[in-house]
């Protein structure tokens, strides 16, 4: 059974940084691309970054692009989203999903918060 | 912002049929696939239909989809009240190099 797992999320000032992790589980974890998707309260979907299956290609929205980085370590199975310079704006439930253009498989997501 | 435009709502009564729209740009869905999503308020989304009109093993036949031109559509044909969710398009844009989601629409039984 495939489990995507996030964690890492939180309450973190403007101008902070975070790493959100997701454990991947019950598929081969190299062979597939990741994605991050956000969702804040009561909004639509956000593509966010997604990150080839070797990690040698990453994508990332205009949004975050200079702030967030994404990363893997296919030893571990897991997918990172690294966030600094956060902003009120990125305040979003964040979803890691295997895959992309389709993700098929979506984890429960995790809370970001930014806020004074 | 979403570069993939959704009505904000749609409704109808049991049994009857519902079409949601999504539309893009030649960037877009006017050369690539189509996706679309299904969430349910406090959930993860779940992948409805990929690859325009393709449904993933166990999404009932009542759903399909279709794309025409820089449009797509997703049609729940049977309305049933566990259809009552939020639906999303999305789409690779090759100008953003990225994904874009549709606005999103809620689905409501009545």
């Amino acid at each position: 059974e495939v489990q995507l797992v996030e964690s890492g999320g939180g309450l973190v000032q403007p101008g902070g940084s975070l790493r959100l992790s997701c454990a991947a589980s019950g598929f081969t974890f190299r062979i597939y691309a990741m994605t991050w998707v956000r969702q804040a309260p009561g909004k639509g979907l956000e593509w966010v970054s997604a990150i080839s299956g070797t990690g040698f290609t990453t994508y990332y929205a205009d949004s975050v692009k200079g702030r967030f980085t994404i990363s893997r370590d296919n030893s571990n199975n897991t997918v990172y989203l690294e966030m600094n310079s956060l902003r009120a704006g990125d305040t979003a439930l964040y979803f890691c999903a295997r895959d992309r253009n389709p993700s098929d498989h979506w984890g429960q997501g995790i809370l970001v918060t930014v806020s004074s | 912002q979403s570069v993939l435009t959704q009505p904000p709502s749609a409704s109808g009564t049991p049994g009857q049929s519902v079409t949601i729209s999504c539309s893009g740009s030649a960037s877009n869905i006017g050369s690539n696939i189509v996706n679309w999503y299904q969430q349910f308020p406090g959930t993860a989304p779940k992948l409805l239909i990929k690859n325009d009109d393709q449904r993933p093993p166990g999404v009932p036949e009542r759903f399909s989809a279709s794309k025409t031109g820089t449009s797509a559509s997703l049609a729940i044909s049977g309305l049933q009240s566990e259809d009552e969710a939020d639906y999303y398009c999305a789409a690779w844009d090759y100008r953003l190099n990225g994904d874009v989601f549709g606005t999103g629409t809620k689905v409501t039984v009545l």
